[in-house]
């Protein structure tokens, strides 16, 4: 079993849909969790970064941490085409030991269709 | 303002040449990181320099070697191109403030080995 597992899609949605996109990890040690968007031939932008579980909302995106069922998800409300790119999920333990090291998920490519 | 930048772009080799992907930063970041995007496998970390005068192993090393030059510039070297080395290459950088900091990328090298 992957560390990370994400869905790759692709996913299709028209404007304005609500998107959910997940991640599901299962190393407990994992304390710090982010959502990177990629667009097309450039590098992973950082959107969102959490720490342990709950809410974060920024804009139109809400990022949610699960740590009891080791579930991460990125909700992108009145999504436009300008959201169409690839989302990464990424997570990191806690200082110590492999914390310089993030594990990505696979990355998930979503279409917003006019 | 800059990030994180990568040179070249793009590059074509041979197989058995060698050469060196640079990448500097100017956010005063003390680590930086070394991966390469493959398809179906996601971003897997080379190698990584949690600050100046250090540096540590990744994921997929093997042939591979990196030099953190001063703070801003971490160098990545192939000594003989192998075709699995075929990828795009992201150099990244994060805060000072210790492990687990969001990672800011450049927009990659796409290296091509024939």
């Amino acid at each position: 079993q992957k560390e990370v597992e994400q869905d790759p899609g692709p996913l299709s949605v028209p404007e304005g849909a609500i998107v959910s996109l997940n991640c599901t990890y299962s190393n407990s040690a994992f304390q710090y969790f982010m959502w990177y968007r990629q667009y097309s031939r450039k590098g992973p932008e950082l959107l969102m970064y959490t720490y342990s579980s709950g809410n974060k909302e920024d804009g139109r995106f809400t990022a949610q941490v699960d740590k009891s069922s080791k579930y991460i998800s990125l909700f992108i409300r009145d999504s436009q085409p300008s959201d169409s790119a690839t989302y990464l999920c990424a997570m990191t333990p806690p200082s110590g030991a492999g914390s310089y090291q993030l594990t990505f998920g696979k990355g998930t490519k979503l279409s917003v269709i006019p | 303002n800059a990030g994180v930048t990568q040179t070249p772009k793009f590059q074509v080799l041979k197989t058995g040449q060698s050469m060196t992907l640079q990448c500097a930063q100017d956010m005063n970041h003390n680590s930086m990181y070394w991966y390469r995007q493959d398809p179906g496998m996601g971003l897997r970390l080379i190698y990584y320099s949690a600050s100046e005068g250090t540096t540590d192993k990744g994921e997929v090393p093997n042939g591979y070697n990196v030099s953190r030059l001063n703070k801003r510039e971490f160098s990545l070297r192939l000594e003989s191109a192998a075709p699995s080395q075929t990828s795009v290459y992201f150099c990244a950088s994060s805060g000072d403030r210790g492990p687990n900091q969001p990672q800011h990328f450049g927009d990659g090298t796409r290296l091509s080995i024939l």
